[in-house]
């Protein structure tokens, strides 16, 4: 019940694609749904983050969709640069507290 | 975000020796403090939760006397790995609770070597 599962493992878009990374949980008291990005050999770097009383939020060229009832949450990368090649997890926990971090997704943009 | 520092950023020792590694909050003070391990090309792994002036919790798995936590001011946790061995070698990572929207932050991480 602690898990979350993501998917695909690894992505490859063309410069302006739109990589969709999909996030699936199982315990219905998380309550916090952050996505972080990660450099290699760097720690992860908040890149957004939802709470389950909205169904998308949007910070700049990153979204987050999110369907409670299916438990589960999806980021969307607009208009998607080389520079945002890295891995990004996602992750859930309740109050902010212990992050479980989901499997991580490897996206690569070419130019 | 919150600025997280962590000392060293890598470390090579030899087997059987204890390291150290320091991780601070430099722009807010941290009541609680989290300690992840990652291994390459892995996900993180919470190994414990440090929480200021009091025992530190330790997930499932995790050998409370081989990875010593202190956390004895609100600004700085460390972790010890005592009598480290090749298997411990990995990523180290902390992350602070705290900011507008509460978030956890993370630190630039501490890579491990143990030979």
């Amino acid at each position: 019940q602690q898990q979350v599962k993501q998917s695909p493992q690894s992505l490859i878009v063309q410069k302006g694609g739109i990589p969709i990374i999909n996030c699936a949980y199982e315990n219905t008291a998380f309550d916090y749904f952050p996505w972080y990005q990660q450099f290699p050999g760097k720690g992860p770097a908040l890149l957004i983050a939802i709470r389950p009383d909205v169904s998308e939020k949007k910070e700049g060229r990153f979204t987050i969709s999110f369907n409670k009832s299916a438990k589960q949450f999806s980021l969307h990368i607009m208009d998607s640069q080389p520079g945002d090649s890295a891995t990004y997890f996602c992750a859930a926990s309740r109050n902010t507290d212990k992050l479980i971090f989901g499997t991580g997704t490897r996206l690569q943009v070419f130019p | 975000g919150a600025v997280v520092s962590q000392h060293p950023s890598r470390v090579i020792c030899k087997s059987g020796t204890s390291v150290k590694i320091e991780c601070r909050s430099l722009d807010f003070q941290a009541t609680t403090m989290f300690w992840y391990r990652q291994f390459p090309k892995q996900s993180l792994m919470l190994m414990a939760t440090s929480n200021e002036g009091s025992k530190a919790t330790y997930e499932q798995g995790v050998e409370k006397d081989k990875f010593l936590i202190n956390h004895a001011s609100l600004t700085l946790s460390t972790l010890t790995v005592t009598s480290a061995h090749p298997e411990d070698s990995s990523f180290y990572i902390c992350s602070t609770k705290g900011g507008l929207p509460e978030t956890q932050y993370f630190g630039p991480g501490t890579r491990l070597l143990v030979l």
